[in-house]
């Protein structure tokens, strides 16, 4: 699993409602990000932390939340006010010395 | 602009039948580029970096080659379970984020 889980695997969410997506690593990295991946496309970054408490936004921001209050988790909200959260999100750990990135198995979000 | 651009989109090869997938790159300032293989429905699993142009690594029936513009996923007489999609990402010397391509869809035929 890369060092990382996610959870749950698949989630269904229902029109104007936010959902929390979990992500927990277990080697110590301080580096953690969040990407969405949709069909044909290359991976978008969301957001990502280098260290407790501190996070920026990526590319593609509008609509998600973060927080870092743990080193080992990195939780992310999808909130209502993203107009398309229907996509497969994965999390990733960046190790420091060859910052080389590793993936959790990731979450598929489903809005009915 | 950085960009990485990953050829064919899809490739379908017969048992045994050796190939290459292309990434190329524009970044400022390479730092290092990521070959990574993907299955459907799960994460993406790491497979090499490269440095500096000239730098080859290999694993099993893959050999990834590097040069200033672009690098080379070489698979050598694959078989069915090598079917994935291959990702390519670099990284500049500017910051910590990955720019990504969109991937190389591989199937193998038995």
């Amino acid at each position: 699993d890369g060092g990382i889980t996610q959870s749950p695997k698949y989630l269904f969410r229902k029109e104007g409602q936010n959902v929390t997506l979990s992500c927990e690593q277990n080697l110590n990295h301080d580096a953690m990000y969040w990407y969405r991946q949709d069909p044909g496309q290359g991976l978008r970054l969301i957001y990502y932390s280098q260290i407790v408490n501190d996070f920026q936004k990526g590319d593609i921001a509008e609509g998600y939340s973060v927080s870092r209050e743990k080193k080992e988790s990195f939780p992310l909200t999808v909130t209502s006010a993203q107009k398309n959260p229907t996509a497969f999100y994965l999390c990733a750990r960046r190790t420091t010395s060859t910052d080389t990135q590793y993936f959790g198995p990731g979450t598929r979000l489903t809005v009915l | 602009e950085d960009q990485v651009t990953q050829s064919p989109e899809a490739l379908r090869l017969q048992e045994g039948e050796s190939s290459s997938l292309n990434c190329s790159y524009t970044v400022s300032g390479l730092r290092g580029l990521f070959w990574y293989r993907q299955d459907p429905g799960k994460g993406p699993e790491f497979l090499f970096t490269l440095y500096s142009a000239g730098e080859e690594k290999e694993k099993e029936r893959l050999k990834a080659t590097l040069t200033k513009k672009e690098s080379f996923l070489h698979i050598t007489a694959p078989k069915p379970e090598d079917s994935a999609t291959y990702l390519c990402a670099v990284q500049g010397n500017s910051n910590y984020q990955l720019i990504w391509g969109a991937g190389t869809k591989l199937i193998i035929k038995p």
